[in-house]
Formats: structure tokens, sequence, C-alpha cells
């Protein structure tokens, strides 16, 4: 059974801290996606990452594909209340197009 | 505004009662997946169907009852649940469920059984 870790799971920080969402597995994925939900929400995609090694910058979002495609990073810069959030990765499988999703990371930046 | 609209947004029933979730997507999709969002748990699917038929049922217990009329509607009807049922309900759809392209989500229905 393919699983995906996420860490941490809760994380609340003030306003124009860094921060960084991990997200682990044993099992190797085609591709990785990163979701964002807010309250009151359905998750909406923030990007989608295929390459191992690949790095994908979204304004203060960056994030990183491991080069064994099993692991991901999102890393923000300078955050804000509006990252405020879940967010959550979702890893592709080979197998029927299935997306595994992490448990998510709860993150609250305060003013 | 994601193309993907749920009703109702907030349900309570009792365990016996017996109730229905709406899904419509606007998007011309041809995939539609219905997932379980509990507390610090992983976004659980429950059923998918491609082009009006379910491709996929992942165990769900049978008080859980999907329906797909045609492409852009995807409906879950509910009957004697129990109050460890009570989540939020996603309604996502995709271009096809072939491959692990983007999800488009709903806003979710959230069930509080009692």
């Amino acid at each position: 059974t393919q699983l995906l870790e996420q860490s941490p799971q809760f994380l609340s920080i003030q306003e124009g801290e860094n921060l960084t969402v991990y997200c682990n597995s044993s099992s190797v994925f085609s591709s990785l996606q990163w979701y964002r939900q807010e309250p009151g929400e359905g998750p909406v995609l923030l990007v989608t990452v295929v390459t191992g090694g690949e790095v994908k910058k979204l304004k203060r979002l960056t994030f990183q594909f491991g080069d064994a495609r099993k692991d991901s990073s999102l890393h923000i810069t300078a955050a804000q209340p509006g990252d405020t959030g879940l967010y959550l990765c979702a890893g592709g499988d080979n197998q029927g197009g299935k997306l595994i999703f992490g448990q998510g990371t709860e993150l609250s930046v305060k003013p | 505004e994601t193309g993907v609209t749920q009703t109702p947004r907030h349900l309570v029933m009792g365990m016996t009662n017996k109730k229905s979730l709406k899904c419509e997507q606007h998007l011309g999709h041809n995939a539609m997946y219905w997932y379980k969002q509990s507390a610090k748990k992983p976004l659980e699917l429950m059923f998918v169907y491609s082009l009006e038929e379910r491709v996929e049922n992942n165990s769900v217990p049978s008080r859980f009852s999907p329906e797909c009329p045609n492409s852009s509607h995807l409906f879950l009807h509910l009957h004697t649940l129990q109050p460890e049922d009570s989540a939020l309900y996603l309604c996502a759809s995709s271009q096809d469920a072939l491959n692990t392209g983007e999800l488009f989500f709903g806003e979710g229905s959230r069930l509080t059984v009692l």
C-alpha cells in the first residue's frame, strides 16, 4: 500500500517567517501534486512536479520533487496571513491514475 | 469558483434518515469522484466514475450509494448512516480517470450524523 506522510501536521508561525513542509514516502510516484485548502473550501491545485529533482517556483512558494521521486517539499518564504490553510500533497501512481493523498499540514500565519 | 458545485453545503441527519448529496461540474470533464475528508486523515477516495460508468469502488459500505446519471452530475445517496460517517464529503472532477491529472474540487458538503 502506498502511503504519503506529511510533516509537520500543524504549523503556527508569525507573518514574515519562512517554513518548509515535507511529504515523504517509501514508494516511487510518477508525479506529485500540491493542493491548498482554505477553510470552507475544497482543495485547489498549486503545482504538479513530474521529474526527479525538479524545482518549481510560484511567487513565494518553492516546490521540489526528490531525485528518487519518493518525496517532495514545499518552502514558503516570508509567509503571509493569506497563506493560511491546509496543504495537501498527492502522489500519482502508475496504475490506473489513482492519486494518493497525505494527511495534510495545517498552516496558520498570524499577523 | 472551480466549476464544481456541491449541494447542500451542510447537512445534519439522524441515523434513520435518507438524504442525498449532489454534485455538478461545468468543466466538460469525463471523470467524477467522491472523497471523504476526516480530520487528521488523508483524503479517502470513495467512488470514481468515468463517462458515467463506475470504475472504482474502494470497499465503501453499502449505506453509501452513488449515482451518475450523466457526465456532469454525480449524487451520493445516504441511508442509515453511523455517527462515524460524519465528515466533509468532497466531489471532484478531472479530464479523465486514466491519468493522474489535476482534480477540480467542489467546496464540499459537511455532514453530521446524530
